[in-house]
């Protein structure tokens, strides 16, 4: 099974900064990476897949990098309504199964 | 409008079972493949089980392997978890999703989520 480990835990950021997200997985991976946001009581939303293409909806402010082990997500200017939980994903082990991060909560500053 | 609705969750005690589903509109229901993916209470996400469009291909992460069973009806655009012997670490929120089209393994559809509580 896949490994992802997501760092850090927690990120205090304040309101108009960018935010940098690290997601590492325990072997290669190949760009088969998405990123999710979650809010509390919410269900999970696809920001980001194929390690760098955005979903439909998804504000220009999200961007994803990375291939192989190593991943970012960077969010360039933060809105309040970003403040949330972010998992990335692993979709590469074929079968499955897929395996995500233990989150990071991105928090206000 | 694009949607999934999980149904079928609740109380259960240990040992017991419960059958989920999930209805899916606004999309084609047989042009994806479909996952369930659970959260435990205050905890992260975790992948349970998927299945191929046709039905003919299914998967499971080891935890659940012998215990759960995922089929579809797509006819009735339905998706479905039957999970039996269930233990008090199955609690959770379980979520369908769907599988991105071009990118199956990214879910770019999720459902609401159904809670499934197992408790004496």
């Amino acid at each position: 099974e896949i490994v992802m480990t997501q760092s850090p835990a927690t990120l205090s950021v304040s309101p108009g900064e960018r935010a940098t997200l690290s997601c590492r997985a325990s072997q290669s991976v190949s760009s088969n990476l998405a990123w999710y946001q979650q809010k509390p009581g919410q269900a999970p939303r696809l920001l980001i897949y194929g390690a760098s293409t955005r979903a439909t909806g998804i504000p220009a402010r999200f961007s994803g990098s990375g291939s192989g082990t190593e991943f970012t997500l960077t969010i360039s200017s933060l809105q309040s309504e970003d403040f949330a939980v972010y998992y990335c994903q692993q979709y590469n082990n074929w079968p499955p199964p897929y395996t995500f991060g233990q989150g990071t909560k991105l928090e206000i500053k | 409008e694009v949607q999934l609705v999980e149904s079928g969750g609740g109380l259960v005690q240990p040992g017991g079972s419960l059958r989920l589903s999930c209805a899916a509109s606004g999309f084609t229901f047989s042009s994806y493949w479909m996952s369930w993916v659970r959260q435990a209470p205050g905890k992260g996400l975790e992948w349970v089980a998927n299945i191929k469009q046709d039905g003919s291909e299914k998967y499971y992460v080891d935890s659940v392997k012998g215990r759960f069973t995922i089929s579809r009806d797509n006819a009735k655009n339905s998706l479905y978890l039957q999970m039996n012997s269930l233990r008090a670490e199955d609690t959770a929120v379980y979520y369908c999703a769907r599988e991105e089209r071009s990118a199956p393994g990214a879910f770019d559809i999720w459902g609401q989520g159904t809670m499934v509580t197992v408790s004496s």
